[in-house]
């Protein structure tokens, strides 16, 4: 069974640039959560969707930041423009409905906003 | 908020040596807590997930405890080895299971 896959694995642009980062959940998995962990930092909560639908968007962290999840199967992060602050690794996770069972996380995306 | 807090932030041990760290959280609305071991340019790994008070989980030559009530987790590798040197993260999430709080990691390092 193929697990959490992210791409790109990793992006370096300029300041002021578009990145869309890309993940796609473990088949079935109606939960599909979008972290970030910033240099040496704890990892955090971004977004969580349910299928298509955003249950929580409490962690994004300003307009610049977009994500979709159309038919309820992969989802895209989209950073615009991006900043310097931006810059880190960005991890999607996906899990069933059922608690307490553990989110499968993707490789992550690593960002670096030059 | 839930802050989940790691403790040590690093440590170096020599192969063989028994280590262990902790994860503290909050107890108020306490529904679960994961142990994930992460190296480096690979996906976070699910070590276990604990929820009930007292819990104690093996996997080889880790095992990891719980306190609800006083709202720690101790995660104890017997005997490191080299391929044990990862980033061991601890997440807690609450009743309505929208996110995981993540604490910072400790990140081992095994000398051979």
């Amino acid at each position: 069974e193929a697990g959490v896959t992210q791409f790109p694995s990793h992006s370096v642009i300029e300041k002021g640039q578009t990145v869309t980062l890309r993940c796609d959940p473990i088949s079935g998995h109606d939960n599909l959560y979008w972290y970030r962990r910033v240099m040496g930092k704890e990892i955090k909560f971004l977004l969580h969707f349910v299928k298509e639908s955003k249950q929580d968007e409490s962690g994004m962290p300003n307009n610049r930041f977009l994500a979709e999840r159309t038919g309820g199967t992969y989802s895209t992060l989209k950073v615009q423009p991006a900043e310097l602050e931006d810059s880190g690794v960005y991890f999607c996770a996906s899990s069933s409905r059922t608690p307490p069972e553990s989110a499968f996380f993707g490789q992550g995306t690593r960002l670096t906003v030059v | 908020i839930l802050n989940v807090e790691q403790s040590p932030q690093s440590l170096h041990v020599q192969e063989g040596d028994s280590t262990n760290f902790t994860c503290s959280f909050p107890s108020s609305n306490f529904y679960a807590l994961h142990w994930y071991r992460w190296e480096t340019a690979k996906s976070p790994e699910a070590l276990f997930v604990m929820t009930l008070n007292g819990d104690e989980k093996k996997k080889g030559r880790i095992s990891a405890t719980l306190n609800t009530k006083e709202g720690y987790s101790y995660l104890y590798i017997k005997g490191s080895q080299p391929e044990d040197s990862a980033t061991y993260l601890c997440a807690s999430h609450g009743y309505n299971f929208n996110k995981f709080y993540f604490g910072s990691g400790t990140k081992l390092n095994v000398k051979p």
